[in-house]
């Protein structure tokens, strides 16, 4: 069976600090990946997406970026915070074909002061 | 680009029936998917529709109209865990890699 994490489960940063995400699917080999920030009261925003190693594309202008090192590994960075990145972050993932839904990660919940 | 709309919150009663609706504006629509989201947690998969009509699934069931651009979700025999968000979203394969837009969700209040 297929599994994803994300770490840490929570983080506190205060603004201008560096942040990095991380997330890995377990038991399927060529996903899309894909992250997400949900902020207060708001949907689910589309940040970036890979359809594989070092291929990442980004769908908002922001300061925050993502690289996929690994087949099975996403992360999302930033050099500096803002007090607007605070957020419920999540990663998913798909099979490139077969599937149709998107399974998401347990999330990352991110309070920059 | 794409623009999807839901009510931003209702509320039921306990056993009763609801009907949570969704519309949507998309170019290169492939599928419409809703989620259900409890506070705090991550989104999980309720239902997929990409054919117009109706797709049953115990408790809850999806409908299409790809030309009208329209989508509900029937949540029946409420209980008080379905109490949470229910997020649509729409593929768009002009975007590539599966990708999908989400509403902003209806946060559902089920009641005694």
């Amino acid at each position: 069976s297929q599994t994803i994490h994300q770490w840490p489960a929570t983080l506190v940063q205060p603004v201008g600090s560096p942040l990095s995400l991380e997330c890995t699917v377990e038991g399927t080999s060529n996903p899309n990946l894909y992250w997400y920030r949900q902020a207060a009261g708001r949907g689910l925003q589309l940040l970036f997406y890979s359809v594989g190693i070092g291929q990442i594309s980004s769908e908002v202008p922001q300061n925050l970026s993502a690289s996929r090192p690994q087949d099975r590994q996403f992360i999302l960075s930033s050099k500096k915070l803002l007090l607007s990145d605070s957020g419920f972050y999540l990663c998913a993932w798909i099979w490139t074909s077969g599937m149709n839904e998107q399974f998401f990660g347990p999330g990352t919940r991110l309070t920059v002061l | 680009g794409q623009n999807i709309d839901q009510p931003t919150e209702m509320t039921a009663t306990e056993g009763a029936i609801v009907q949570i609706n969704c519309t949507y504006q998309t170019s290169g629509f492939n599928g419409l998917f809703w989620y259900q989201q409890h506070a705090g947690e991550a989104p999980t998969f309720l239902s997929y529709n990409v054919l117009d009509g109706l797709e049953e699934k115990g408790r809850f069931s999806s409908f299409l109209s790809r030309s009208k651009g329209y989508s509900y979700l029937l949540l029946k025999e409420l209980q008080m865990k379905d109490s949470a968000s229910y997020l649509c979203a729409v593929r768009d394969l002009e975007t590539g890699a599966n990708n999908l837009f989400f509403g902003t969700g209806t946060r559902l209040t089920v009641i005694p």
